[in-house]
């Protein structure tokens, strides 16, 4: 069974950083591109990074371009998000979802809330 | 950037009802899209990938078509675990962009 569990969310402060973890299980990490989704809360959905199975390319949104590194690490099945300068409106549910052409397997989220 | 929009953002149904949603995109996308059923406190699930593929293990009453830049998701007969929010999402070029929703609710 195809399994994304994501990590490492919660409450900072404006400005802070964060990493949230995904961890697969149950299909070849190594051979599926991966991309990082958030939804606002009452909002729809953004997608924020891409990197390839390799991770010989990335892609960000404008959003998140210089603030957010996505990265992975093939050998522990587990994809990254690093998060830095924190802004109010980066609140949201954090999805990672795998892809080979089309994002076919979401997983549950991680809650990201940034306040004061 | 690649824009959709879709519509409506709201839709009230009865049970056996047709549901059509759609997706218009702000340039040819060929058939890069793909459709999403969300339910609350629940992660998206794919319908329909590369605009008219039924994803395996959802139900056929599930279809989706494609006329140039406009996308059409369609539930044939509504049935009451059809009640969620549906996105469409573009994946034709990055930055990928989802339309803005469509709550599907009973009348």
């Amino acid at each position: 069974e195809v399994q994304l569990v994501e990590s490492g969310g919660g409450l900072v402060k404006p400005g802070s950083s964060l990493k949230l973890s995904c961890v697969a299980s149950g299909f070849t990490f190594s051979s599926y591109g991966m991309h990082w989704i958030r939804q606002a809360p009452k909002k729809g959905l953004e997608w924020i990074a891409l990197i390839y199975y390799d991770s010989s390319n990335k892609y960000y949104a404008d959003s998140v371009k210089g603030r957010f590194t996505i990265s992975r690490d093939n050998s522990k099945n587990t994809l990254y998000l690093e998060m830095n300068s924190l802004r109010s409106e980066d609140t949201a549910m954090y999805y990672c979802a795998r892809t080979l052409g089309v994002m076919d397997a979401w997983g549950q989220g991680a809650s990201v809330t940034v306040s004061s | 950037d690649i824009q959709v929009t879709q519509s409506p953002s709201s839709l009230l149904a009865s049970l056996g009802e047709r549901v059509t949603i759609t997706c218009q995109t702000s340039q040819s996308i060929s058939n890069n899209l793909n459709w999403y059923q969300q339910k609350p406190g629940q992660a998206p699930m794919l319908l329909i990938y590369y605009a008219t593929s039924l994803q395996t293990g959802m139900p056929s009453r599930f279809s989706g078509q494609y006329s140039g830049r406009s996308f059409t998701l369609t539930i044939t007969s509504l049935e009451p675990e059809d009640i969620a929010n549906y996105f469409c999402l573009q994946h034709y070029s990055a930055p990928h962009t989802f339309g803005a929703g469509t709550k599907l609710e009973l009348k």
